[in-house]
């Protein structure tokens, strides 16, 4: 079973625009993660945020947490055409184990 | 460092073939994982691995599919007999206890059942 759900499916912006992916999941969780896949590719990791954070940085990414609502969202600031891709949330609620569950992705096309 | 190897990257059979992949996890990795992706969703854990024994494999069809990972390193996926619907992507992870819950992903084997 999916516990993330991603939002939207698909997103299409011009180079320079920000780019904002939203995460909804059903049980409460350790940490959730964001990974990259680009076309024919495996996964990359992103970024990791815990259940007792609020927001984390990395470069251009933002992610933010809010346990209460159940949801984190994505933001990629100044994209560019390399970010396309689809990215993918991930819950991880396995006590330790680090089994990831994860939803089922948004696709995001940055034009030139 | 080298990353996770998997092979072959695709696979072509007839349903009812029988199909194997194989992964090489990251060197000192001791947990390692198979996920099958099909296409327009997000991977979906199939079995994990700590060390050479079983964390889960709770969502792993064992009537038609098996898994092992010998001397906790390399690890073998087996399909037999395959069906339609087993075509996806199988991505082999793994990841360190000691280092955080970042997943490594490999770079998947595209299986297609005629």
């Amino acid at each position: 079973s999916q516990q993330g759900e991603e939002d939207p499916q698909a997103l299409s912006i011009q180079e320079g625009e920000n780019a904002t992916m939203n995460c909804s999941y059903k049980t409460s969780i350790n940490n959730l993660q964001w990974y990259r896949q680009n076309s024919g590719r495996g996964l990359v990791h992103l970024i990791l945020i815990r259940s007792n954070e609020r927001e984390k940085h990395s470069g251009r990414l933002r992610v933010t947490l809010d346990t209460s609502k159940k949801s984190s969202s994505l933001l990629i600031t100044a994209s560019r055409a390399a970010d396309t891709a689809s990215y993918f949330c991930a819950t991880d609620n396995s006590g330790g184990y680090n089994k990831l569950i994860f939803g089922a992705g948004t696709r995001l096309a940055v034009h030139p | 460092e080298a990353g996770v190897a998997q092979s072959p990257r695709y696979k072509i059979i007839e349903k009812r073939q029988s199909v194997a992949f194989w992964c090489n996890p990251i060197s000192g990795h001791a947990t390692l994982y198979w996920y099958q992706q099909i296409l327009g969703q997000g991977p979906k854990l199939l079995i994990q691995f700590q060390n050479n024994g079983v964390v889960d494999d709770s969502q792993l069809p064992k009537d038609r599919f098996s898994a092992e990972r010998l001397k906790g390193v390399d690890s073998t996926l087996k399909i037999q007999p395959a069906k339609l619907e087993d075509s996806a992507v199988y991505l082999c992870a793994s990841s360190s206890l000691a280092g955080g819950h970042e997943q490594f992903f490999g770079p998947g084997t595209r299986l297609t059942v005629l």
